[in-house]
């Protein structure tokens, strides 16, 4: 089936580790997204990427880094930058034209202990 | 900056009725716009889509009105079921490439 996977489901975090969060797509979409999404809030872009070997950031993007060296994969790292990291981390893909929907993935909820 | 954002945090219908989300956005150059549904714990599944240059468009049980005039849509849903029960964001495109802005979703409730 395709799809957008992202693994874990839920990840634990001691305060000043890095953990990073994987998100794959068979989709063979262009266009990646992270968004991070707090409780009782809306869905925040953190980075995304139009094109292998190319992202940019997006509006909350300090604390985190992404990596795209395949088109179909697009992880996460969240790092001890990152000052307050416990949150439900999306990630989604697009044909990346224009006027055309994104397709998420099913979440990680990180949380630090 | 752009923006999308929601009128109403909750809202609470009866099965069987019908149910009117409502979205505002700040964008004027923002030419599609999505609207998602995410139940507990799951990510966002697409709804239905509109693109500027239409006012409405139907699907299954479902229409979205945009009204660009006053930079506002609306999703109804006809005939209310439990299962339509989820938190519903609309989304709107940014007109300088590919991303997406999110409201702040609006949290549907349908009462047997």
């Amino acid at each position: 089936d395709g799809g957008i996977t992202q693994s874990p489901k839920y990840l634990f975090r001691k305060e000043g580790q890095n953990v990073t969060l994987s998100c794959e797509q068979n989709l063979n979409h262009d266009a990646m997204y992270w968004y991070r999404q707090d409780p009782g809030q809306g869905l925040r872009l953190i980075y995304y990427s139009q094109i292998v070997n190319d992202f940019q950031k997006g509006d909350i993007a300090e604390g985190y880094s992404v990596s795209r060296e395949k088109k179909e994969s697009f992880p996460l790292t969240v790092t001890s930058a990152q000052k307050n990291p416990t949150a439900f981390y999306l990630c989604a893909s697009s044909i990346g034209d224009q006027n055309t929907e994104a397709f998420f993935g099913q979440g990680t909820r990180l949380t630090v202990v | 900056g752009e923006s999308v954002g929601l009128h109403l945090p909750t809202l609470s219908v009866q099965e069987g009725d019908n149910s009117i989300i409502n979205c505002a956005y700040s964008n004027s150059a923002s030419d599609y716009f999505i609207w998602y549904k995410q139940e507990s714990g799951k990510g966002p599944q697409f709804i239905i889509d509109i693109r500027s240059n239409m006012d409405k468009r139907q699907g299954q049980r479902v229409t979205v009105l945009l009204n660009k005039t006053v930079k506002h849509l609306s999703l109804q849903i006809a005939a209310t079921q439990p299962g339509d029960s989820a938190v519903y964001f609309c989304a709107g495109a940014s007109n300088t490439g590919n991303q997406f802005y999110f409201g702040t979703g609006t949290s549907l409730t349908v009462i047997p």
